[in-house]
């Protein structure tokens, strides 16, 4: 069956940076896009951005442009989410997900990894 | 950027009572490229409708969808205890990817 499971909670300071870790299983981890999805405490869901497990190509939200970096590690069928320049608002669950159809970037969010809570407070 | 608003906010109804869930799109959605999901407390969603109006494997058929252009809606025919949760649709047709904000769907 289908799983993504992401790497644990982490705590960090304004400024620095974390790198969330999505491990898949239970399918071709190339042939299916994975898009971030954040959700601060209490608040509706945020859409970061998507990357193809395929090619590497990615699609950021403009907000999250120039601070975001999704890469993937195909040897290991993992997705990585790597967020810079932390700031308090920052704070929230980060979420990975896979579109539900092989090479179609048009349906996002059929399976989804447990979330990861990135906690920023100095 | 396209906008998705959704209402009501707070949505209060019986079990085995009829809920419609309206979300609304600043722009026309492409495609009708139009998900909805439900999300329960310290969960991660979990994808109901996509295309507007498919239903994903093993959702219920008391789920529905309905609606093109800028105006969708999701209906749960019969509200059964489990249902009782936040509902977000999402927008998939242009970049970037938005949600709507949310409608809770609380006991009465």
């Amino acid at each position: 069956q289908v799983q993504l499971v992401q790497s644990g909670a982490e705590v960090k300071k304004p400024g620095a940076s974390v790198k969330v870790s999505c491990k898949t299983s239970g399918y071709t981890f190339v042939s299916y896009g994975i898009s971030w999805v954040r959700q601060a405490p209490g608040q509706g869901l945020e859409w970061m951005g998507w990357m193809s497990a395929y090619n590497g190509n990615t699609n950021y939200a403009q907000k999250f442009q120039g601070r975001v970096t999704m890469t993937t590690n195909t040897s290991t069928s993992t997705a990585y989410m790597e967020l810079r320049s932390l700031r308090s608002d920052d704070t929230a669950v980060y979420y990975c997900a896979r579109d539900l159809k092989a090479w179609n970037t048009l349906i996002q969010g059929a399976y989804w990894g447990q979330g990861t809570l990135v906690t920023v407070s100095s | 950027e396209i906008v998705l608003t959704q209402s009501p906010g707070t949505l209060s109804v019986s079990p085995g009572e009829r809920a419609t869930l309206s979300c609304r799109a600043s722009q026309s959605v492409s495609g009708n490229y139009l998900t909805w999901f439900q999300q329960k407390p310290g969960q991660a969603p979990r994808l109901l409708i996509f295309g507007a109006s498919s239903r994903a494997t093993g959702i219920p058929e008391r789920f529905s969808g309905s609606g093109s252009g800028t105006d969708f809606t999701l209906t749960i025919s019969k509200l059964e205890p489990e249902d009782f949760a936040v509902y977000y649709c999402q927008q998939c047709g242009t970049s970037p990817r938005t949600f709507g904000q949310g409608t809770k769907v609380e006991i009465k």
